[in-house]
């Protein structure tokens, strides 16, 4: 079983819709974990950063973490064809400063 | 600040060839890492140097090596290139602090014939 696993897309929805991204962790180690945005032919870049407990909101973007279940969510209000990119979830080995990432979801907002 | 920057953004090598791609950075990061990323496999760690003066392997060292030039500078080398090497590679870097977060730079696709 991988570390961290997410589907990989695409998933297509239509503007303005209320988008949900997940990604389930395996290492009950990890502390924190990242979620990173995507575009075509460019580096990530970091979106949000949660602690393994709660949400954490940031505009139109909610992260969320449900520890019992090892299950990570990002949530995105209102989406725009601006979101379309694929999204990354990480989380780091504990005491190391490796990442461990998911493969990536690709999302599609369709005006 | 142009954060992390990775030379070339293209290269097509032949089976055999050798070659480096250059990275750095300007945030004083002490941190810095090489990934590759394929399609359906993500990113994955090829080395990383946690501080100036120190690599380590990642995830997928084999054919693959570097140097930490200074703290600025990480590069990849690529002795004798291979098909499966045909990738795009990142590299990133980070502050040692406890949210550990990783800045990439644009990648460099690299195609081996």
């Amino acid at each position: 079983q991988k570390e961290v696993e997410q589907d990989p897309g695409p998933l297509s929805v239509p503007e303005g819709a209320i988008v949900s991204l997940n990604c389930t962790y395996s290492n009950s180690a990890f502390q924190y974990f990242m979620w990173y945005r995507q575009y075509s032919r460019k580096g990530p870049e970091l979106l949000m950063y949660t602690y393994s407990s709660g949400n954490k909101e940031d505009g139109r973007f909610t992260a969320q973490v449900d520890k019992s279940s090892k299950y990570i969510s990002l949530f995105i209000r209102d989406s725009q064809p601006s979101d379309s990119a694929t999204y990354l979830c990480a989380g780091p080995s504990q005491g190391t400063y490796k990442y461990i990432f998911g493969t990536g979801t690709r999302l599609k907002v369709l005006a | 600040n142009a954060g992390v920057t990775q030379t070339p953004k293209f290269q097509v090598l032949k089976t055999g060839q050798s070659m480096t791609l250059q990275c750095a950075q300007d945030m004083n990061h002490n941190s810095m890492y090489w990934y590759r990323q394929d399609p359906g496999m993500g990113l994955r760690l090829i080395y990383y140097s946690a501080s100036e003066g120190t690599t380590d392997k990642g995830e997928v060292p084999n054919g693959y090596n570097v140097s930490r030039l200074n703290k600025r500078e990480f590069s990849l080398r690529l002795e004798s290139a291979a098909p499966s090497q045909t990738s795009v590679y990142f590299c990133a870097s980070s502050e040692r602090g406890r949210t550990d977060t990783q800045y990439f730079g644009p990648g460099t696709r690299l195609t081996v014939l």
